[in-house]
């Protein structure tokens, strides 16, 4: 299967503060990544969605300004979540899209605790 | 309304019970549906994609099955190593993102 790495893979941090979380598509170009998260015992809720070079569509209810995503390549996708809070502690998971396969992968994961 | 409904919640088998994971799903036009095993931290992991009623596909234990509403996926003779989060989502046409079921969570006892 296709490899999708994540960084960090775990973040503590105080509120207020921003994070920033890459994924990278190693074997593919993604020429478009998706964003979840999840949260405890919860399935995988879907945040944004980018294409290479685009502006990043949110889905309802995400803040835009606080998720900020950059996908301006098609190996790296950033997600920053801008002045954290406590409620923003979850799990977030990358997933990119591209070339010939329709297989979705995703990412190992990123586990965010806001202090 | 939920676009994809999983059934049960929670599964508990003994080791070599065999069983099935159902997923539901009302979707206009279904281009694919997928199963994903997820162990407690990490990422989803692909199992299958089905793209049509009636294909179905094997690996090791797993055998999904797919229809006009629902995919099944059937576990023979579990092993506690297959003890996870199974994860059933739908693609529907074009470049749209899937779509994630609640998950099954299956607990394998020896």
């Amino acid at each position: 299967g296709a490899v999708v790495s994540q960084h960090p893979s775990r973040v503590i941090c105080k509120s207020g503060t921003s994070v920033k979380i890459e994924c990278r598509s190693l074997d593919f170009q993604a020429t478009t990544m998706f964003w979840y998260r999840q949260f405890p015992k919860q399935s995988l809720m879907l945040m944004a969605t980018s294409n290479e070079g685009s502006k990043a569509t949110y889905e309802q209810g995400v803040e835009k300004d606080k998720f900020l995503i950059n996908h301006a390549s098609l190996t790296l996708s950033t997600l920053t979540v801008t002045s954290a809070h406590p409620e923003d502690s979850s799990f977030y998971i990358c997933s990119p899209r591209g070339g010939s396969t329709d297989t979705q992968y995703f990412g190992p994961g990123t586990r965010l605790t806001v202090l | 309304e939920d676009q994809v409904t999983q059934s049960p919640e929670a599964l508990r088998l003994q080791e070599g019970e065999s069983s099935s994971l159902n997923c539901s799903y009302t979707v206009s036009g279904l281009r694919g549906l997928f199963w994903y095993r997820q162990d407690p931290g990490k990422g989803p992991e692909f199992l299958f994609t089905l793209y049509s009623a009636g294909e179905e596909k094997e690996k090791e234990r797993l055998k999904a099955t797919l229809t006009k509403k629902e995919s099944f996926l059937h576990i023979t003779a579990p092993k506690p190593e297959d003890s996870a989060t199974y994860l059933c989502a739908v693609q529907e046409s074009g470049n749209t993102p899937l779509v994630f079921g609640k998950g099954t969570r299956l607990s394998v006892i020896a």
